[in-house]
Formats: structure tokens, C-alpha cells, sequence
């Protein structure tokens, strides 16, 4: 599976759009870019996912470069509860590993009034 | 209507005794998994099970086994507990074709 970078830590104004940066420059052509994001003191909370088009759902837009090697999750308008830890995975569609996802560092998000 | 529960919440015992954590989800997923989240917030996929098959990630101690009386329950059983496996302790399930995996609200174990 592809390995990601993204920033160890961002700030973001509320009600400001809050734009997370990942790389996955080694991302092969069957391999799907998936967001979680970790709230503190809660289980990871899945996010939205894409393969080459960019995606939209009532949490977030992911936006995947036309190469594929770099995406960014946009949040909007960033509450203060969407203060988390954020992670880019990228993974094989229905692979034979028992859809075990691999957590990396992720990005730590703080949303600020 | 939690959709994945774990009980406890928390689990303070000594080294070298043996506990289980309990999960269950009400999704109706056939795929339900471990992961362990050390202190310095590494979360790691420990299982990953459904009712074919068992995937273990090679890092795990065979101290380590989980149990599933059916496809809505896996529980975790650790046998001889160390001071190392002290953490916090997820379980998540999803269908066996997607990643978009549902995460219990954590058991936090501390080995003394």
C-alpha cells in the first residue's frame, strides 16, 4: 500500500474553510484515498473516500490532484468540534488483508475561535 | 442505538493476569477488527475477523486471541498481561467490501 505524508499540525479560524493537505506520491492506480479523523478521547470516525474524482458528502469534499499523488479534505466551515487528529490512508479496494486499515501520524487539527 | 459498543470503558488489573474486553455492534457488519492505541496516540491494527476468516497482523503477541460467539460480538482475550500492552483498546466493524470501518468508544487498559 501507498505510504502518506500530511503535516503533523494545522490551526484553523471557526467558520473558516480548514484545507488538510495529504501526498501519496507512490499511490498506484487501484488504490482508494480514505479519511478518518480521531476526536479526542473517541474512536476514529470514518470521513469520505475517492479514487480519482473528487468527492462530496455532508461532512467534507476531497479534492485528488488529476495525478493522483497529493489529495486535500476541505471542512467548509471548521467548528470547534471538528478539533481532532486527521488521517489520510490509502488502500486496495477489497484486498485479501482483511481491510485492515493502517494509521499513520495524521495531521492534528486545532479549530480556533 | 449505539452501533458499536465495548465494555469497560476502563480496565485496571496487575501484570500477569488474564482479562477479556467485550464488543458488539448492531450494524449488521460481517467484518470486525482490533486496534490498539499506544500512549504516544500510534493506533495499530491488531485483527481483523470475520466469519471465514481470521487475519492477525504479525506484531501481536499470541497472548492475544479474539473470540466470536457470532457475527454481531468479538471479544479480546489477553492472557498474562504486561506492563507493554497497557493502552487504549478500539474496536471497529464494517462490510468485508469496504474500508469505511465503524470504531467503538475505546476500553482504556492500564497494566500495574
Amino acid at each position: 500500500d501507498a505510504k502518506t505524508t500530511q503535516p503533523p499540525s494545522m490551526d484553523c479560524a471557526e467558520g473558516r474553510a480548514a484545507n488538510l493537505p495529504c501526498n501519496h506520491s507512490t499511490i498506484s492506480g487501484n488504490e482508494y484515498v480514505y479519511w478518518y479523523r480521531q476526536i479526542h478521547s473517541q474512536g476514529p470516525q470514518y470521513i469520505i473516500h475517492g479514487l480519482k474524482n473528487n468527492e462530496t458528502n455532508e461532512m467534507a469534499s476531497l479534492i485528488i490532484t488529476e495525478d493522483r499523488k497529493s489529495s486535500t479534505l476541505i471542512l467548509p466551515h471548521a467548528t470547534l468540534r471538528d478539533t481532532a487528529v486527521y488521517y489520510c490512508i490509502v488502500r486496495v479496494e477489497r484486498n485479501n488483508a482483511g481491510n485492515m486499515l493502517t494509521f499513520g501520524g495524521g495531521t492534528r487539527l486545532m479549530v480556533k475561535p | 442505538d449505539t452501533a458499536v459498543s465495548q465494555t469497560p470503558k476502563y480496565l485496571v488489573t496487575q501484570m500477569g493476569n488474564d482479562k477479556s474486553i467485550k464488543c458488539e455492534q448492531n450494524l449488521g457488519h460481517d467484518t470486525m477488527y482490533w486496534y490498539k492505541q499506544d500512549s504516544k496516540k500510534f493506533l495499530k491494527i491488531m485483527f481483523s475477523y470475520n466469519n471465514k476468516e481470521l487475519i492477525i497482523n504479525e506484531t501481536v503477541p499470541n497472548r492475544f486471541s479474539p473470540k466470536s460467539p457470532d457475527k454481531a460480538h468479538l471479544n479480546l482475550h489477553i492472557n498474562s498481561l504486561e506492563l507493554g500492552d497497557s493502552a487504549v483498546y478500539f474496536c471497529a466493524s464494517s462490510f468485508s467490501d469496504s474500508y469505511e470501518q465503524y470504531f467503538g468508544p475505546g476500553t482504556r487498559l492500564t497494566v500495574t
